[in-house]
């Protein structure tokens, strides 16, 4: 079975860019999970979705960020204009709500670098 | 906020040793989870507990869910070069959302 797809896989943008990460969850899972990691400050929750309806975005840092689930097999993280700070690891997860519903499965991540 | 306290920070072993790593929290946790993340990978899911004083098994990966619901350890047992990475502890309280440790580094000398 497909595990969590992210991409792009690397990013490099410039001060002022936008850029928008995708994620395609794990079939049949319906929460969907936004983190940052960052050498700092760790792996940080970003946002969650539960059947593509955005319920916790306290960890969105700001409004330059911002987060869509269209439908059950997509999510986009979009950062306008984006910023050096922003430079990170960005991680999707997802899970289900029906059975072991707190095991979230990652993706590979994609390391944005902002120049 | 919640934070879940992990040690050690980093750990330097010999091959074929034991390794022993914890978490303790300052809240009450209902399930505690143990990924493992290697260079350049998302984290991926080891053991999952979902009962106070649950221990459970994976191969040479022991883990145990704390009698006061506030603590967890990882064990590993004969320690081999693939283990190096970094394992992160986290805790479920409320709705589906996890807090991740700060995570050990473990480090493995042939």
């Amino acid at each position: 079975d497909a595990g969590v797809i992210q991409s792009p896989r690397h990013e490099v943008t410039e001060m002022g860019q936008e850029v928008t990460l995708r994620c395609k969850p794990i079939s049949g899972h319906n929460s969907l999970f936004w983190y940052r990691q960052t050498m700092m400050r760790g792996l940080e929750l970003l946002i969650y979705f539960n059947n593509n309806v955005p319920i916790d975005d306290s960890g969105m840092p700001e409004d330059r960020f911002s987060a869509k689930m269209p439908n059950a097999s997509f999510s986009t993280l979009k950062i306008q204009p984006s910023e050096p700070r922003d430079s990170a690891v960005y991680f999707c997860a997802s899970s289900s709500t029906s059975g072991r519903v707190y095991e979230q499965y990652f993706g590979p991540g994609t390391r944005l670098t902002v120049t | 906020g919640q934070q879940l306290n992990q040690s050690p920070q980093s750990m330097f072993i010999q091959e074929g040793e034991d390794v022993s790593m914890n978490c303790t929290s300052s809240s009450i946790f209902n399930t505690w989870l143990w990924y493992k993340q290697d260079p350049g990978e998302g984290p991926v899911l080891l053991i999952a507990l979902y009962k106070a004083g649950e221990l459970t098994s994976n191969g040479r990966l022991t883990a145990q869910f704390g009698i006061t619901r506030k603590d967890s350890f990882l064990n590993i047992s004969a320690s081999i070069p693939s283990d190096v990475g970094i394992y992160f502890c986290a805790g479920q309280n409320a709705g589906n959302m996890l807090t991740f440790g700060g995570g050990t580094r473990l480090m493995v000398k042939p």
